[in-house]
């Protein structure tokens, strides 16, 4: 079945750690996406990749870095930067070029840093 | 200026009633406008899409929304819930900016009690 996938559901790591999350997709998809969800906020947009070798940033990218050295990966790093980096964290995927415009999304990895 | 607002952080009902969730987005974003549901600590899901076309969209699990042009809207609704349509529900129009990104609102949660 295609899809996307996050690893691990949660994830706990002390505060001065960088931890690595996990993004891949089957969907042969083109461009992805990391978003962060905050209680009452909403989803925003932490960095966004349309090809291979290219990201740029999205809204709140201070103390993220990403990298998409595969099609089919975009790792996200939370780094010791992020002053707050408790939150639900979601991958999503989706055609480039085509008029569609929907983003499929994983099923999430809930970071806790203690 | 908030591109989408949902005016309801939380709408309670009793299942088998009419629910109507409320969206209003700005006139600088895209007339490209979705609907996401999610459940309690998963990904999200795609209810509908208006790109264009009949403003009335129909959508999974007996949703509907409506694109209303003049009041800037795209309220869902549903003639009768279920206990299992609780989650939370979030409206994203389209921005275009060079790169089209999906704008949520801060979403409304849906409680249906029997």
């Amino acid at each position: 079945d295609g899809g996307i996938t996050q690893s691990p559901k949660y994830l706990f790591r002390k505060e001065g750690q960088n931890v690595t999350l996990s993004c891949e997709q089957n969907l042969n998809h083109d461009a992805m996406y990391w978003y962060r969800q905050d209680p009452g906020q909403g989803l925003r947009l932490i960095y966004y990749s349309q090809i291979v070798n290219d990201f740029q940033k999205g809204d709140i990218a201070e103390g993220y870095s990403v990298s998409r050295e595969k099609k089919e990966s975009f790792p996200l790093t939370v780094t010791s930067a992020q002053k707050n980096p408790t939150a639900f964290y979601l991958c999503a995927s989706s055609i480039r070029g085509q008029e569609t415009y929907e983003q499929y999304f994983g099923p999430g990895t809930r970071l806790t840093v203690t | 200026a908030q591109s989408v607002t949902q005016l309801d952080s939380q709408v309670p009902v009793f299942e088998e009633a009419p629910v109507e969730l409320r969206c209003n987005y700005s006139s600088s974003v895209s007339v490209y406008l979705f609907w996401y549901v999610q459940y309690p600590n998963q990904g999200l899901q795609l209810l509908l899409k208006y790109l264009s076309g009949s403003t009335l969209v129909k959508g999974i699990n007996g949703f509907e929304a409506e694109f209303n042009k003049s009041q800037t809207s795209f309220h869902l609704r549903k003639p009768s819930v279920h206990i299992s349509d609780t989650a939370e529900y979030f409206c994203a129009p389209l921005m275009n900016t060079g790169f089209q990104k999906l704008v949520f609102g801060t979403g409304t949660r849906l409680l249906v009690s029997p």
